[in-house]
């Protein structure tokens, strides 16, 4: 069985670029969801999709935007990024749909610098 | 709004003492409540929920709803429970929203 894997694991970028992260969920799970950490924090929810629709979204703006695929890969993209935007993306895949289990399995996240 | 709070960055106790890792949220409805870990150079992975109301490697939690926490305890702390710790809570949307962590640390 295949772990959620995540790409690239670490990236710099300038502030005002883009960057996209991907994540491979794990076989057999359909609804993927996206972290952020910052520095000595908890993850903080972005958002969620279910069968390529986003049925769950934190408090993040409108730059952090993302996909589901049909094999239920996703993307996360943000752009126009600014300093506070660096920080560890997490993705985390679980089987089921809006009754999700409550069990998330992570990735080993990508790791975002921005200068 | 939803909020946990862990008010313990670090933790540090000796192997064999017992180990209580504090959490507190704030929901206005029925929370579900859990404890997720990350071992040294590991993946972030559940450790428990509070509604199968299990002990996983010796660790129990009870929710109260009342004083609304969810503490992690365990009798006897062994160095292998050294780790980082992050109680979440699933509220609206079933979206999770997680404590800033607590690093535990057993000395032997």
């Amino acid at each position: 069985e295949t772990g959620v894997t995540q790409s690239p694991t670490h990236l710099i970028k300038t502030r005002g670029q883009q960057v996209t992260l991907r994540c491979s969920s794990q076989s057999g799970h359909n609804t993927v969801s996206w972290y952020q950490q910052a520095l000595g924090q908890g993850p903080q929810f972005i958002f969620q999709y279910y069968r390529e629709e986003e049925n769950g979204r934190g408090n993040f703006p409108p730059r952090f935007s993302g996909l589901q695929f049909p094999n239920y890969s996703s993307e996360l993209n943000v752009n126009a990024l600014e300093l506070d935007d660096s920080a560890l993306y997490l993705c985390a895949s679980s089987p089921g749909g809006i009754e999700i289990t409550g069990e998330l399995f992570f990735g080993e996240g990508s790791r975002l610098t921005v200068l | 709004a939803q909020r946990v709070t862990q008010p313990e960055k670090l933790l540090s106790v000796f192997k064999g003492a017992p180990v209580e890792l504090k959490c507190n949220y704030s929901y206005s409805g029925s929370p579900e409540l859990f404890w997720y870990v990350q071992y040294s150079r590991q993946r972030l992975q559940l450790l428990l929920r509070h509604i199968s109301r299990e002990s996983i490697k010796g660790f129990t939690a009870d929710l109260n709803k009342g004083e609304t926490s969810f503490h992690l305890k365990k009798p006897f702390a062994q160095e292998e429970d050294s780790a980082m710790y992050y109680c979440a809570l699933r509220g609206y949307g079933q979206n999770f929203v997680f404590g800033p962590g607590t690093r535990l640390s057993v000395l032997p």
